[in-house]
């Protein structure tokens, strides 16, 4: 079975441009996270989609940030125009359940802004 | 509100040492904790979690972690340390509603031979 996938792997932008982070969770599970590690930060709590509907989008930091889940399947996270504290890695996560004890994680993505 | 302390942002051991680190929680309810560990380039890993139960929770790779709600500490461990441990390692609580997940800073574990 394979794991969460994320692209990509690394991202070096400049301030003001626009960047589109995409993740795969594992299929079939209809619950996918998105989280953000500042440098030396701890990992934070962005948003939670159910399928394809926001459950909690209460740790996106401003309105430069659009998630979507199209189709419940693949989310997309895009930073519009980017600044340079949005540099940090982005993780996404997937459960099967609501309440299920386990988040599966990606390996992030790396983003730097300069 | 929950919360996760993690002291100590980076901790060296020798090959064969013991290995402990620290972890506290604070949660307004019962929590769910969890140690995850995340290898250079690689995503996070489950290493072992806390729900209900048997308060010493045993995970993979030989590692265990104690629940002590009186201390409010979800300390992890491993008697003896292999170069291969050398990652970092993250404590986390569960929210209440199962949404999030409240994460430490992190801790950078480098094995010494």
């Amino acid at each position: 079975e394979a794991g969460v996938t994320q692209f990509p792997s690394h991202s070096v932008i400049e301030k003001g441009q626009t960047v589109t982070l995409r993740c795969d969770p594992i299929s079939g599970h209809d619950n996918l996270y998105w989280y953000r590690r500042v440098m030396g930060k701890e990992i934070k709590f962005l948003l939670h989609f159910v399928k394809e509907s926001k459950q909690d989008e209460s740790g996106m930091p401003n309105n430069r940030f659009l998630a979507e889940r199209t189709g419940g399947t693949y989310s997309t996270l895009k930073v519009q125009p980017a600044e340079l504290e949005d540099s940090g890695v982005y993780f996404c996560a997937s459960s099967q359940n609501r309440g299920s004890h386990e988040q599966y994680f990606g390996p992030g993505t790396r983003l730097t802004v300069t | 509100a929950q919360s996760v302390t993690q002291l100590g942002s980076h901790v060296s051991v020798s090959e064969g040492a013991l290995v402990l680190l620290r972890c506290n929680y604070s949660s307004s309810v019962p929590p769910y904790l969890f140690w995850y560990v995340q290898y250079p380039n690689q995503g996070l890993q489950l290493l072992l979690k806390y729900t209900t139960g048997a308060t010493l929770v045993k995970g993979i790779n030989g590692f265990e972690a104690e629940f002590k709600k009186s201390e409010t500490s979800f300390h992890l461990t491993k008697p003896s340390a292999h170069m291969s441990d050398a990652a970092e390692y993250f404590c986390a609580v569960r929210s209440n509603t199962g949404n999030q997940f409240y994460f430490g800073t992190g801790t950078s574990l480098t094995v010494i031979p």
